[in-house]
């Protein structure tokens, strides 16, 4: 079963419209982590934003919040004011554990095409 | 500040060859590596976990002969793709948590491996 699961294969936004994207997490520890990445198409991963699983407020990062629903267990992305910079693949990512050596995993990632 | 440096950012190299891919972390210590691997269009799926002084633990259907890592430092840990093959063409990303109560994972810019 996947443990990261990003169910928006692609999105077109018009530019400076808020975008949500989606993610759900598969998880049974109680101590988890939760990321987002954006890969341009040059290829580097660029950190957006991190959850941690007791954090009870919803984490921000300038534009980039990300919406926390632990019971749920999905942790969407929003971007508010689109820019055209914006597009790129969209990764969202689980670090089950708290041990500097537990690995993250990748969901199957989301392509954003910003539109002029 | 803290970066991953990783290279060559690109290789060719003719079929039976062993390419080596160099990650090191910049200002901070990393006693932990993380490999991926992503195919284009596609996620990032992780190799091996590198850890410093010890040997590499990887994942289920990675081939540990195919794949060697060495973690000899607190700043470098290599990958080096053995009697590569066509089907090892791939970029290739390592990473590592800066640690302490820092919870960002940096990426390295990647290695496109082209095997002829």
């Amino acid at each position: 079963a996947q443990k990261i699961t990003q169910t928006q294969p692609g999105m077109f936004v018009q530019e400076k419209e808020a975008v949500t994207l989606d993610c759900t997490y598969d998880t049974s520890d109680q101590s988890y982590g939760l990321f987002w990445y954006k890969q341009p198409s040059s290829g580097e991963m660029i950190f957006l934003i991190y959850q941690g699983s007791y954090d009870e407020q919803n984490a921000t990062e300038g534009r980039y919040s990300l919406n926390f629903q632990k019971a749920r267990k999905s942790a969407n992305l929003v971007i508010s004011a689109s820019q055209l910079g914006d597009s790129a693949m969209y990764f969202c990512a689980m670090r089950e554990g708290r041990r500097r050596d537990d690995k993250i995993i990748f969901g199957k990632g989301t392509r954003l095409h910003i539109l002029p | 500040g803290a970066v991953v440096s990783q290279h060559p950012s690109r290789v060719i190299c003719k079929s039976g060859t062993s390419v080596k891919i160099e990650c090191r972390s910049l200002d901070f210590q990393a006693t932990t590596m993380f490999w991926y691997r992503q195919f284009p269009k596609q996620s990032l799926m992780l190799m091996a976990t590198s850890n410093e002084g010890s040997k590499a633990t990887y994942e289920q259907g990675v081939e540990k002969d195919k794949f060697l890592i060495n973690h000899a430092s607190l700043t470098l840990s290599t990958l080096t793709v053995t009697s590569a093959h066509p089907e090892d063409s791939s970029f290739y990303i390592c990473s590592a948590r800066m640690g302490g109560n820092n919870e960002k994972l940096l990426f390295g810019s990647g290695t496109q491996l082209s095997v002829l």
